[in-house]
């Protein structure tokens, strides 16, 4: 089945510690996003990227990193200098022709 | 970042009423998209608008794109238990580069009594 897959679905870390989320679609697309989602809010974009081995900052880019070598993943690690890490992350991805972006199923992160 | 103001925040319906929800902003976009999100899971796109004017359905659903580009509504008819979630709508510009990055509004959680 084509998709875009996030692992884990629920992912607990200590303070301080750096954690990486995984983000990985086979739709062939080239542009690839995530967004933080906290309670009661929208969608805030933390970074995104349009083709592979490129990456922009979004608006919310402090305290996280990200990597696109593969077309197929966009891995986005949270850093511990993120001061408020806790939250729902959610991978997106958009196809050339299309204006539309595709979500994930979410990875919950809960820092201790 | 800018975001829209969507509206209401919350409702509470009986099952078999209709519902209405829209977004307006400040700015113009010409794509307008809308999102149901379910509780701990990605949103999942319901309707997608790309012409200022247009009215869209997709089942029980129908959503417009502002003839000004700076406002969206949608619809549900008849709603059903399973409409219970998180409506986002969304705004893009288009055309290349970071215009392709969407806008989203805060959402309207909707709760439909049975």
């Amino acid at each position: 089945d084509g998709g875009i897959t996030q692992s884990p679905k629920y992912l607990f870390r200590k303070e301080g510690q750096n954690v990486t989320l995984s983000c990985e679609q086979n739709l062939n697309h080239d542009a690839m996003y995530w967004y933080r989602q906290d309670p009661g809010q929208g969608l805030r974009l933390i970074y995104y990227s349009q083709i592979v081995n490129d990456f922009q900052k979004g608006d919310i880019a402090e305290g996280y990193s990200v990597s696109r070598e593969k077309k197929e993943s966009f891995p986005l690690t949270v850093t511990s200098a993120q001061k408020n890490p806790t939250a729902f992350y959610l991978c997106a991805s958009r196809g050339r022709k299309t204006d539309t972006q595709y979500f994930g199923p979410g990875t919950r992160l809960t820092v201790l | 970042g800018q975001q829209l103001n969507q509206s209401p925040q919350s409702m509470f319906i009986q099952e078999g009423e209709d519902v209405s929800m829209n977004c307006t902003s400040s700015s113009i976009f010409n794509t307008w998209l809308w999102y149901k999100q379910d509780p701990g899971e990605g949103p999942v796109l319901l309707i997608a608008l790309y012409k200022a004017g247009e009215l869209t359905s997709n089942g029980r659903l129908t959503a417009q794109f502002g003839i000004t580009r700076k406002d969206s509504f949608l619809n549900i008819s008849a709603s059903i238990p399973s409409d219970v979630g998180i409506y986002f709508c969304a705004g893009q510009l288009g055309s290349g580069g970071s215009n392709y990055k969407l806008t989203f509004g805060k959402g309207t959680l909707l709760t439909v009594n049975p």
